[in-house]
């Protein structure tokens, strides 16, 4: 089935420092989806990215999605301490709505 | 205020015994899921219903079951074939209507522990 690899696994900042972690798949992907996942809380949604080529800004983050559609980013400009947290992508099945997460990756920010 | 709640937030249990969780929405939505993540992991999908009276297997629904009655409510019933059952449980929900947007809504999760 559909994968979606997601790196680095983990990745610590100094505040005020960018962060970009990465989602790749082998084949097409129809969507990709980016959520945050606060520790010891649960997967919020921020982003879906549906076309090729496409950015999108929501503040200080910044979120692509490949001319060929197989991989995506998230970055992050100057960190802050509210930032930290599991960042994960995940792909929508068009039939189903299941989405399949990438591993995610877990961003500690040090004040 | 509308959104969805997951009962308990923890959860104890002894080997051997079932344990059903709880997943409540009043989004109105059709479809839903339960997914298990474990320390330092992804999420996995265990069951999925997209409408009520019809549910089915995610990728690791080995040693799970669930019922979808009503479209308000999807509880998962951990039975004790599922050999490794201590983990954090989510509950999401997802719109079916119009337009392409996969989002899913979250719970706060349940966290299961397994002695």
């Amino acid at each position: 089935g559909q994968q979606v690899m997601q790196i680095p696994q983990y990745q610590h900042v100094q505040e005020g420092e960018d962060f970009t972690t990465y989602c790749n798949s082998s084949t097409t992907l129809s969507n990709i989806q980016w959520y945050k996942q606060r520790p010891g809380g649960h997967p919020v949604f921020l982003i879906q990215l549906v076309k090729s080529g496409e950015v999108k800004k929501q503040k200080r983050l910044t979120f692509q999605f490949g001319e060929a559609k197989k991989n995506s980013s998230l970055h992050i400009t100057a960190t802050q301490t509210t930032d930290v947290g599991t960042y994960f992508c995940a792909h929508g099945s068009s039939n189903t709505g299941k989405l399949i997460f990438g591993q995610g990756t877990t961003l500690q920010v040090k004040p | 205020d509308g959104g969805i709640t997951q009962s308990p937030k923890y959860l104890f249990r002894k080997e051997g015994q079932n344990v059903t969780l709880s997943c409540e929405q009043n989004l109105n939505h059709d479809a839903m899921y339960w997914y298990r993540q474990d320390p330092g992991q992804g999420l996995r999908l265990i069951y999925y219903s997209q409408i009520v009276n019809d549910f089915q297997k995610g990728d690791i629904a080995e040693g799970y079951s669930v019922s979808r009655e009503k479209k308000e409510s999807f509880p998962l019933t951990v039975t004790s074939a599922q050999k490794n059952p201590t983990a954090f449980y989510l509950c999401a929900s997802r719109t079916t209507g119009q337009g392409i947007s996969y989002e899913q809504y979250f719970g706060p999760g349940t966290r299961l522990t397994v002695t």
